[in-house]
């Protein structure tokens, strides 16, 4: 069966810093994998998404994501972090399965500092 | 467009009462899924379903039931709520056209109390 593992529940940083959210997996079959972004009090909605192709992935508000096979890892970057990117994000895997079932990590909450 | 739609927003429940949540979508989606979220353990899968008349349980399905009678229609069903069901419920929908690659599209979310 496949899994998410985020690493860190809570990532502060600087506005205009980088920011590294670490996303690892487990699958048995090629991956196919996402980033979502909750915002407070709001559902989910996708950030970027890997499924084949090109290893480096740009989602939206400058976010990009590299897919690394040999780490089995997927982490999020951001060059420069601002204030609105404050939010909750969420690694997921989608599961190799007639019901494409989508595995979501544990989340990653991400705070921004002035 | 209103995609993914949730109701209620919020409920407070006694010990043993129930109560359904409905998820409505208009994107024609032939998946849908429940999930609740709770703090620092992401998204649990509760049911899901593949289609009109189909459903399949999930990660944690114990205390819900759910149907979907009609396409657009999912609901999750609380026979007799428990604390332990105080969460924050999604439902989401998701196109079977694109495959294992196609995103989720989630409601804003349904929070519940359970006294």
């Amino acid at each position: 069966a496949q899994s998410v593992t985020q690493l860190g529940s809570h990532v502060s940083v600087s506005e205009g810093a980088l920011v590294l959210l670490r996303c690892n997996y487990s699958s048995s079959v090629p991956p196919y994998l996402f980033w979502y972004v909750q915002y407070p009090n709001q559902g989910l909605q996708l950030l970027l998404k890997y499924t084949t192709g090109a290893t480096l992935v740009k989602g939206i508000n400058g976010f990009e994501a590299e897919f690394k096979k040999s780490e089995t890892s997927f982490h999020l970057t951001k060059p420069s972090a601002h204030m609105s990117d404050a939010a909750e994000y969420f690694c997921a895997v989608s599961e190799y399965s007639s019901a494409s079932k989508i595995i979501f990590g544990s989340g990653t909450r991400l705070s921004i500092r002035p | 467009n209103a995609g993914v739609t949730q109701t209620p927003k919020f409920r407070v429940l006694k010990t043993g009462q129930s109560m359904t949540l409905l998820c409505a979508q208009d994107m024609n989606h032939e998946y849908m899924y429940w999930y609740r979220q709770d703090p620092g353990m992401g998204l649990r899968l509760i049911h899901y379903s593949v289609g009109e008349g189909t459903t399949a349980k999930g990660e944690v399905p114990d205390g819900y039931n759910v149907s979907r009678l009609k396409k657009q229609n999912f609901l999750l069903g609380l026979e007799s709520a428990a604390p332990s069901q105080t969460s924050v419920y999604f439902c989401a929908s998701r196109s079977t056209g694109t495959g294992r690659s196609g995103e989720l599209f989630f409601g804003e979310g349904s929070r519940l109390t359970v006294l």
